[in-house]
């Protein structure tokens, strides 16, 4: 069985601070994991994807995640957060054949000028 | 390239009435596509799996009488939502998976906010 958790429901941050969302993963086997991001009414955009090659991945937008297995976390971070960051984050787990997604609660960053 | 569209964009209808989205993969072939709800504040679940010319996997709990998904050709997969209440109500995400270099990646449609009176 496969699971993720996201800590922190929303998240605000200053322009130009670090952003950091958290996420946390259960699976009984080596997972493939995901960083979405979702603007209002939208579907969801793809930022960044790990599938066991290089523990921390780059994404778009600046936005980068470090696979951790002995903290089963994936934790999505960007140095410097910009305006155009807020929106909702969704982390994601499956197994290796992408059949199914499991999709955590969502994070939603809120970017303070 | 890996675009996915959904229509409508926003549908309300009356209780009782059946509703239709379609979800097309516009510049590849999906050889699975993957319907989703989200309800407002929460995260998405699947409802269904649906490969092409065959009939869907249904997630435990999804009536599939209910929701008909129905995966006619590569490029075109649609869900019905029969008999729509108001409890129906939600946000109907459909994601596509590609057949060949991106077959570990699923491309997420638009969305269909979905609100039954």
């Amino acid at each position: 069985a496969q699971s993720v958790t996201q800590l922190g429901s929303h998240v605000s941050v200053s322009e130009g601070a670090l952003v950091l969302l958290r996420c946390n993963y259960s699976s009984s086997v080596p997972p493939y994991l995901f960083w979405y991001v979702q603007y209002p009414n939208q579907g969801l955009q793809l930022l960044l994807k790990y599938t066991s090659a290089a523990t921390l991945v780059k994404g778009i937008n600046g936005f980068e995640a470090e696979f951790k297995k002995s903290e089963t976390s994936f934790h999505l971070t960007k140095p410097s957060a910009h305006m155009s960051d807020a929106a909702e984050y969704f982390c994601a787990v499956s197994d290796h054949n992408f059949n199914k997604f499991y999709f955590g609660s969502g994070t939603k960053l809120n970017v303070k000028p | 390239g890996a675009v996915v569209s959904q229509h409508p964009s926003r549908v309300i209808c009356k209780s009782g009435t059946s509703v239709k989205i379609e979800c097309r993969s516009l510049d590849f072939q999906a050889t699975t596509m993957f319907w989703y709800r989200q309800f407002p504040k929460q995260s998405l679940m699947l409802m269904a799996t649906s490969n092409e010319g065959s009939k869907a996997t249904y997630e435990q709990g999804v009536e599939k009488d209910k929701f008909l998904i129905n995966h006619a050709s590569l490029t075109l997969s649609t869900l019905t939502v029969t008999s729509a209440h108001p409890e129906d109500s939600s946000f109907y995400i459909c994601s596509a998976r590609a057949r060949g270099l991106s077959a570990n990646e699923q491309f997420f449609g638009p969305g269909t906010r979905l609100t039954v009176l």
